[in-house]
Order: structure tokens, then sequence, then C-alpha cells
């Protein structure tokens, strides 16, 4: 996604409900994803990635979605607690031909994600 | 836990003043590491690339003279603002790699600088 940045989209749960965060890339030519979670203050944490030869990924209440042909990723959380309340990017790495760069990230535009108890 | 601190956390000083940010990788060695800029409610930008003993590379509309980046050692970048006005005031976070590049960046916790 690009850097548009202002007013980030928001998305509020009620805690134990599953939660969909939506992200398009810009690239083609990507072939690594990453979400990360920011909570206030801090630095973005990673949650889970996935490359661009895989459409799902699962880790541990979280599971990422990638269509290449449409250039969408997607977040799901699944029993969100109030915990995971926070901004969510996605961030995208393209790689050279010869398959090697310096991991150079771009980040998506954020979600706010609340949720309530 | 950690693997990327970053010092100090929250910086205010006044207009004109220089201020240095560090950032360490804690258990492993970063050959790269990367500096962004964030401002409120907005995406992170990444501002410049920082390599060991060589220069480092800038995205474009950054003034490296502005914004001087040292990475001296596999384990320690600096990032030093110069002569640091009001607009200049941000949150600014590195981030490095703990292997190569198909792997996550880790993240510091960020510096907050706030230029009166």
């Amino acid at each position: 996604g690009e850097n548009v940045g202002l007013h980030l989209p928001t998305l509020s749960v009620q805690e134990g409900d599953n939660s969909i965060i939506n992200c398009a890339y810009s690239n083609s030519a990507s072939d690594y994803f990453i979400w990360y979670k920011q909570e206030s203050g801090k630095g973005p944490q990673f949650i889970i990635d996935i490359r661009s030869n895989m459409d799902k990924r699962q880790g541990q209440r979280v599971t990422v979605l990638l269509n290449k042909t449409v250039k969408h990723l997607s977040l799901q959380i699944a029993a969100t607690q109030p915990g995971d309340s926070a901004v969510y990017f996605c961030a995208e790495i393209t790689h050279n031909a010869g398959g090697t760069s310096y991991g150079k990230l771009t980040f998506g535009q954020g979600t706010i994600l609340t949720v309530h108890p | 836990g950690a693997v990327v601190s970053q010092h100090p956390s929250w910086v205010i000083c006044k207009s004109g003043t220089s201020v240095k940010i560090e950032c360490r990788s804690l258990d492993f060695q970063a050959t790269t590491m990367f500096w962004y800029r964030q401002f409120p409610k907005q995406s992170l930008m990444l501002m410049a690339t920082s390599n060991e003993g060589s220069k480092a590379t800038y995205e474009q509309g950054v003034e490296k003279d502005k914004f001087l980046i040292n990475h001296a050692s596999l384990t320690l970048s600096t990032l030093t603002v110069t002569s640091a006005h009001p607009e200049d005031s941000s949150f600014y976070i590195c981030s490095a790699n703990k292997g190569d590049s198909n792997q996550p960046q880790h993240f510091g916790d960020g510096t907050r600088l706030s230029i009166l």
C-alpha cells in the first residue's frame, strides 16, 4: 500500500469477535509480506509473514491471506482481545532478479483496531 | 525480549540543537539498519538505510546533511538530527534484520523528538 498516511482507517470490534484487517499493496513484484502491530508510543512488533509462493499462513490466533491477483493482503485475528488494540501495518519487500535485496520495507497505510470489552 | 534497542526514548530540546539517537542490535550483528520517521496517525516512512562501514543510502527528499547517519560497528547505528527545528519533531524508529533480507526486520521502540 502507499504511504498516504492521513486519517488511518479504523476497525472496532467486541472482545471475542474475529477481526479482519485488509491491505492493498502496490508492487506486483513484491515477494515477501509482513504484518506488524504497533502500540502507542512503541515501535512495530512482528506478527506474521508470508511469501509470495503461499496464499495462506497461520499462526497463533492469526492468519494471513495473500491474493496476488488483486494485490491484496489480509490479517485475521481470532477471538480478539483488548490487548490486540493497536495500529496494524502491512509491509512489503521486493527482491531483485537475483533474489537478494537489502530488505527495504514499504509500509501500508495502517489500520487502527479497537477492541471493546 | 527486545532485539533492537533505541536510545533515548524521548528528547525535548531547543531549536537549533543537534540530537543524536542510537540504535543497537542486542544479540546479533547487523550490517544493515534502517531509520524511519513517523508523524502522528501516519505510517512509517523510510528515511535511510544505514550500512556498516560505508555511507548511508538516503531516500528521495531526505537531506543527508540534516540527518547524519553513522554505522561504525556491526551493532550500532546513530542518527543525528542537526540544527533541529520544530518541523523535525517526530517519532524516529530504527530497525535491523536479524538474519538476511528474507527475514522480518525487528524494530526499536522509537525516539520521540520534540523541538521547542
